[in-house]
């Protein structure tokens, strides 16, 4: 079973600065792919950015980007600068490539503060 | 574009009651997941529903039953109901056909259980 793990509950960013969250993943597979997604106060889980495995070049989405480590199986979001409509919780979510699995198994999540 | 859509947005329920969730999928996609979010934690997968059958189910009791309907809208069932059910249930709807489909979240239901 893939496990994913968020090492950080919380983080704080001043408005416009950079903050980033990291995501570790445990898998026995060499295709799959991974999300983050936010969840603000309204919550509503919105997908942020997502990353195909097989692919080496890190995904980007406007001021959201990736670091995809694909040996250390570490995929960590950076945030760029921060507005105060980022303050959300962000949980990194992984998803098998197997026909027959198509679940998100997602991380305890991280809770970012944007301070003004 | 309609987006994900559930309803009730909350539900109070007591103990040994039974529940129905409701989800209409994003306009265009036929593959509906129900995943279970206990406060401060991530989502739990519950199961999935595309064509019409259960394709996938998590690690839940037989209590969680669901149906998915010809329009591809989908309902969660929930028996004898207990104490520890009481979470946001979420509902993802996605293209099923495809292997590499994003799944997209609806807004949540809000199940408190007395």
């Amino acid at each position: 079973a893939q496990t994913v793990t968020q090492s950080q509950p919380e983080m704080s960013v001043q408005e416009a600065e950079t903050v980033t969250l990291s995501c570790t993943y445990d898998t026995s597979e060499s295709d799959y792919y991974l999300f983050w997604y936010k969840q603000p106060p309204s919550r509503q889980m919105i997908l942020v950015i997502r990353q195909e495995a097989y692919k080496q070049q890190n995904a980007t989405e406007n001021r959201f980007s990736v670091n995809f480590q694909k040996a250390a199986k570490s995929f960590s979001l950076k945030i760029s600068d921060s507005q105060l409509g980022d303050a959300a919780m962000y949980f990194c979510a992984y998803r098998s490539s197997r026909s027959n699995d198509y679940k998100l198994s997602f991380g305890a999540g991280t809770t970012v503060t944007v301070r003004a | 574009d309609a987006g994900v859509t559930q309803s009730p947005t909350h539900l109070i329920k007591t103990r040994g009651q039974q529940v129905t969730l409701r989800c209409s999928p994003k306009s265009g996609h036929d593959t509906v997941s129900w995943y279970q979010q206990a406060l401060g934690q991530g989502p739990q997968f519950i199961f999935q529903y595309y064509e019409e059958e259960e394709r996938q189910r998590g690690n839940f009791p037989d209590r969680f039953s669901g149906h998915q309907f010809p329009n591809y809208s989908s309902e969660l069932n929930v028996n004898a109901l207990l104490l520890g059910d009481s979470a946001l249930y979420l509902c993802a709807s996605s293209l099923g056909g495809l292997t590499r489909d994003t799944q997209y979240f609806g807004p949540g239901t809000r199940l408190t259980v007395l």
